[in-house]
């Protein structure tokens, strides 16, 4: 069936350590893995996708990586900030849908 | 560009009261769209999501429905809310051809007392 589990539920850094988000998926078909990042009350924004015929993808202080055989995908976002703190949600694809992650509250103390 | 509206921004019913939210899209055509559910502190429960015009396909039935009356408008309804309707309802679009990212709405904030 269609499942993205997603670990950790919560995670506590200082400021300037890096942090690391993982998820699984279930669905060997899928091809598409974003990442979104929710700050409160406010809507879901994607901040980085990967592609399955990438291993690995990186945006400034963000990274996604890919491991299709074991079916699962990393964010790590590196020198973290006090403005990175917010709820990060993985997601992949299964037919014309998303199938999202439980969430993993991220928490960046100064 | 493209662009998403939802309105209301929130609402506040009582039980047993309808309920109509709409989301519009600008600045594409034949998106995918798609209504999500976010309880407080939630993730993202998927409701129903559309491919075309008059095309629903249904995750999450209970009390309420969807339609797509023309090709950049989403609404979702209930004829009769429940005190469980209480969440964050956000729309979101895709543009078709596999590309499969997903943009959302601002959302709409629905307490029903």
């Amino acid at each position: 069936g269609e499942n993205v589990e997603q670990h950790p539920s919560t995670l506590s850094v200082q400021e300037g350590d890096s942090a690391v988000i993982k998820c699984t998926y279930s669905d060997s078909a899928s091809n598409y893995f974003p990442w979104y990042k929710q700050e409160l009350g406010k809507r879901p924004q994607l901040i980085i996708d990967i592609r399955s015929n990438v291993g690995e993808k990186k945006d400034q202080r963000i990274a996604v990586t890919l491991n299709k055989t074991a079916k699962h995908f990393s964010l790590h976002i590196t020198e973290t900030q006090p403005e990175d703190s917010a709820v990060y949600f993985c997601a992949a694809t299964f037919t014309d849908k998303l199938i999202f992650g439980t969430g993993t509250r991220l928490q960046v103390f100064p | 560009s493209q662009t998403i509206h939802q309105w209301p921004a929130t609402l506040v019913q009582p039980v047993g009261s309808p309920l109509s939210l709409e989301c519009t899209v600008e600045g594409t055509s034949n998106p995918n769209l798609y209504w999500y559910r976010q309880a407080a502190g939630r993730g993202l429960q998927l409701l129903f999501y559309s491919v075309g015009i008059g095309q629903i396909s249904s995750e999450v039935p209970q009390n309420l429905s969807a339609s797509r009356p023309q090709d950049r408008q989403f609404i979702l309804s209930s004829k009769k809310l429940l005190l469980s309707d209480s969440s964050f309802y956000l729309c979101a679009w895709s543009p078709m051809q596999g590309t499969y990212e997903q943009y959302f709405g601002p959302g709409t904030r629905l307490t029903v007392t």
